[in-house]
């Protein structure tokens, strides 16, 4: 079975401008969640999709947004971008229960570099 | 405060020794995530746990649920053995709900 892919793995953007990072999570599985690593704050979760529903939410604000398609392929947008928003985006995907109960397997990520 | 605290945040030792990491956070959680994540960013869970212990290959994870606090040991440790490992429970609050994650163990193991 082929694991979660995640594209671009590469991106360079300036402030103020928006993106969208997409992950195809392994097939079968309906829960995809989404992370963001930086080295000051380490891992943290944004937020989960289950059924194309937004399921589990973290404490981001809302220029950071998502969404699940029916075929469980999910994106993630980022609006107004800062400098802080520089990081490692991962996306993890599970079969249904999600983070807070099911194993995550995580994609490559994508870094991401705000000029 | 992070609710989640991993030690030792370092930790260099010599092939062959055991490895012990811990974990302890602040609240009731129904489960618990050990993560490896090698330079280059790819992270593997290694275990997800509940209760009492699980064992794959050289790496063992416990959980004291009562206690609050979790275990990841490596047995026989090897250079391949060399990674971040991360703990992450499931943890509400504040508006959010999700995994919240230590701030990882940087292990060397020198041949």
């Amino acid at each position: 079975k082929a694991g979660v892919t995640q594209t671009p793995r590469y991106l360079i953007k300036t402030r103020g401008q928006q993106v969208t990072l997409s992950c195809s999570p392994i097939s079968g599985h309906r829960s995809v969640s989404w992370y963001q690593q930086t080295p000051g704050q380490g891992l943290q979760f944004l937020f989960e999709y289950f059924s194309e529903t937004q399921r589990n939410k973290g404490n981001f604000p809302g220029r950071f947004s998502g969404r699940q398609f029916s075929n469980s392929r999910s994106e993630m947008n980022v609006s107004t971008l800062e400098l802080g928003d520089s990081a490692l985006y991962l996306c993890a995907s599970s079969l249904g229960g999600g983070p807070f109960t099911d194993t995550q397997y995580f994609g490559p990520g994508t870094r991401l570099t705000v000029l | 405060k992070n609710e989640v605290e991993q030690s030792p945040q370092n930790l260099t030792a010599q092939e062959g020794e055991f490895i012990t990491i811990n974990c302890s956070y602040s609240v009731g959680i129904s489960a618990l995530h050990w993560l490896q994540q090698h330079p280059g960013g790819g992270i593997v869970s290694l275990f997800m746990l509940s209760s009492g212990k699980k064992k794959h290959g050289r790496l063992i994870a416990t959980i004291n649920i009562q206690e609050k606090h979790s275990s990841l040991h490596i047995t026989a440790s090897h250079p391949r053995d060399s990674a971040v490992y991360i703990c992450a429970a499931p943890i509400s609050g504040g508006g959010a709900d999700g995994l919240t994650f230590g701030k990882g163990t940087h292990l060397i193991i020198q041949p």
